[in-house]
């Protein structure tokens, strides 16, 4: 059954270093997402992307957050400078269309020291 | 943000019999509804949804019911698996117009006792 992927499972990084997560949404969907979970917190909404631009985000994605679809395979999640408060597990989905189920991958957990 | 509320932290049922789930919302503008399964160390998995437009949907073992009124659903597990051990979320999605993005609840942890 097509998955989403993500690498690497678990990145361990100094306050103010940059960091890109990768993802691999499965191959015949259309729109993707990230997602975060602090400890102990909800799931929340980063960003959503469709045809190559952000299509929705919220105020956690503020200019420290980018997304990219550098090929046709790859969605990837940079934070620019990292905060402590960034610590979280980060989640990558994708749905066929709009109206889809988001699938998720296993998540990045991201561990800013 | 509290839009999107599960009460009971967790829960614990007898294998074999029904697991109710609950999950509240505030926000009228939601159309749609999820639920996602999670173990340790994975991404939450889809197990059902349901339609605004419905007040029941079925699958298999899995039921959500939708009172769009009380702005309540549950999940129904019956009967239940030691297997259906998992850490439970309600999702809703639709809060503005053309918004795709999920709210998600703190999840409720179902243990199933052989």
């Amino acid at each position: 059954e097509p998955e989403v992927t993500q690498t690497p499972s678990h990145q361990v990084t100094q306050m103010g270093q940059e960091v890109i997560l990768r993802c691999v949404p499965i191959s015949n969907h259309l729109y993707f997402y990230w997602y975060r979970q602090i400890l102990g917190q909800k799931v929340e909404f980063l960003v959503s992307f469709y045809n190559n631009e952000i299509s929705e985000k919220s105020e956690i994605f503020d200019d420290q957050f980018s997304v990219e679809r550098p090929d046709g395979s790859n969605f990837t999640l940079k934070i620019r400078s990292t905060k402590l408060e960034d610590s979280a597990m980060y989640f990558c989905a994708s749905s066929e269309g709009r109206d889809n189920e988001q699938f998720f991958g296993p998540g990045t957990r991201l561990t800013v020291l | 943000d509290q839009q999107v509320k599960q009460n009971s932290p967790s829960l614990s049922v007898q294998e074999g019999r029904i697991s109710i789930l609950n999950c509240d919302y505030t926000n009228s503008m939601f159309d749609y509804f999820l639920w996602y399964k999670k173990y340790p160390a994975e991404g939450p998995t889809f197990l059902i949804s349901i339609s605004s437009i419905k007040d029941k949907n079925e699958d298999g073992r899995f039921t959500v019911f939708l009172n769009k009124s009380a702005k309540h659903l549950s999940l129904h597990i019956v009967p239940s698996q030691p297997g259906d051990s998992a850490v439970y979320f309600c999702a809703a999605k639709g809060g503005k117009a053309g918004a795709n993005n999920l709210f998600f609840g703190t999840g409720t942890r179902l243990t199933v006792i052989p």
